[in-house]
């Protein structure tokens, strides 16, 4: 089993709509998430970042990280064409590694 | 802003030759990463140096090796090359003796061996 699961989607929403991407982990040391958007091709881009429980929010997009379910959240509201793309969650604990989920693909659809 | 920078962007070798791939971070970033990406797939973690000195090793094949020099930048070398390693190579950065745990992506190597 891998460390980080997340469902790989696809996932298509109509444009405007909330988009509600999750990962799920088994290690209970893990305190920092993180949520990377990567376009088809390019390297994985840094969207949001949180230190262990709560929430954060960035314009459209809100983090939350619940560490007694071992479950992280991305919300994206009013989305866009713009924001299809493959997100990937990825946590690490004070180590130096860290462990991503395999992604979910967004189709955000005009 | 500064970021990652990888150079070649793109490599066409054959079987059995070798590549090195080069990674410059951030400045003032004191750790580097090496993934591989297959397609669909996530990024496979191969290896990491802090300072200079190897940190942790993933899933990193005995044909290659990977070093980081003095001035932080690093470079993976790719020795007796086979059709599977043909993917996307990235290189991350990251400030951890400032406890700055966020990880920044380089634009990738795109590695085919025919």
């Amino acid at each position: 089993q891998k460390e980080v699961e997340q469902d790989p989607g696809p996932l298509s929403v109509p444009e405007g709509a909330i988009v509600s991407l999750n990962c799920t982990y088994s290690n209970s040391a893990f305190q920092y998430f993180m949520w990377y958007r990567q376009y088809s091709r390019k390297g994985p881009e840094l969207l949001m970042y949180t230190y262990s429980s709560g929430n954060k929010e960035d314009g459209r997009f809100t983090a939350q990280v619940d560490k007694s379910s071992k479950y992280i959240s991305l919300f994206i509201r009013d989305s866009q064409p713009s924001d299809s793309a493959t997100y990937l969650c990825a946590m690490k604990d004070t180590g130096n590694q860290f462990y991503f989920g395999t992604g979910t693909s967004l189709t955000v659809i005009p | 802003a500064a970021g990652v920078i990888q150079s070649p962007r793109h490599l066409i070798k054959e079987k059995r030759e070798t590549a090195t791939l080069k990674c410059y971070p951030i400045p003032r970033h004191d750790t580097v990463y090496w993934y591989q990406q297959g397609p669909g797939q996530d990024p496979q973690f191969l290896i990491s140096f802090y300072e200079k000195m190897q940190s942790d090793k993933g899933s990193i094949p005995d044909r290659f090796s990977a070093q980081q020099f003095s001035d932080y930048h690093s470079e993976l070398n790719m020795s007796s090359l086979e059709l599977g390693d043909s993917a996307l190579y990235f290189c991350a950065s990251s400030r951890l003796a400032s406890g700055y745990n966020e990880q920044f992506f380089g634009p990738g190597t795109r590695l085919t061996v025919l």
